[in-house]
């Protein structure tokens, strides 16, 4: 069945750091793919998108593209803040499914 | 646009004491409902979804239950919780319009000592 894998946690930066968690998906046919992010103590919210293979998704300023040919949805971010400590979950979906999650990725970003 | 709630917000229980967990939808017509839960280290595993009244499918065996008695009303039971049911329960639906994504709600911490 269709599965998601990202990297284990928990990844600790320096604000201003370079940000990048791997994310790749198994999948039949063509699915779309999300990043969401919980802040703690909060619920689930998507932070950003990609219906097809190469497009970028992106908000915050973070962004990540749908690469077919590797199967990934890797995270990225050019300079992190400490507002940005939270746990990000890659997950893929076809139409009118359900949401398969990867076990997430807890972020924590010093000052 | 849609809102979810889930009530309560926290919960401490103790082992073998029945459960009840809330969620009512809001801004959307006969929406599927899933049911996720969130344990330490084990990322989100989906436990029911429902696509109606009355109609629930279960993912994973367990001590749950769900049932879903209104069109925007689901609960998640148990008539005797374990320790392994602690963890953050969280209630989704599909977003406004758009198949593939889903909306989250705030969540219920259940703590079982």
């Amino acid at each position: 069945g269709d599965s998601v894998t990202q990297m284990e946690g928990p990844v600790t930066l320096s604000e201003e750091a370079f940000l990048t968690i791997n994310c790749t998906y198994t999948a039949t046919g063509y699915p779309s793919l999300f990043w969401y992010v919980q802040y703690p103590g909060e619920g689930l919210q998507l932070l950003l998108k990609a219906t097809k293979a190469d497009d970028k998704g992106s908000n915050k300023g973070f962004e990540a593209t749908y690469r077919k040919e590797t199967t990934s949805f890797h995270l990225e971010k050019g300079s992190v803040q400490v507002s940005d400590s939270a746990v990000y979950f890659c997950a893929l979906s076809h139409l009118y499914d359900k949401i398969i999650f990867g076990k997430g990725t807890r972020l924590h970003i010093l000052p | 646009s849609q809102t979810i709630h889930q009530w309560p917000a926290t919960l401490v229980q103790p082992v073998g004491s029945p459960l009840s967990l809330e969620c009512t939808v809001e801004g959307t017509s006969n929406p599927n409902l899933y049911w996720y839960r969130q344990a330490a280290g084990r990322g989100l595993q989906l436990l029911f979804y429902s696509v109606g009244i009355g109609q629930i499918s279960s993912e994973v065996p367990q001590n749950l239950s769900a049932s879903r008695p209104q069109d925007r009303q689901f609960i998640l039971s148990s008539k005797k919780l374990l320790l392994s049911d602690s963890g953050f329960y969280l209630c989704a639906c599909p977003s406004e319009g758009l198949a593939h994504e889903q909306f989250f709600g705030p969540g219920t911490r259940l703590t079982v000592l």
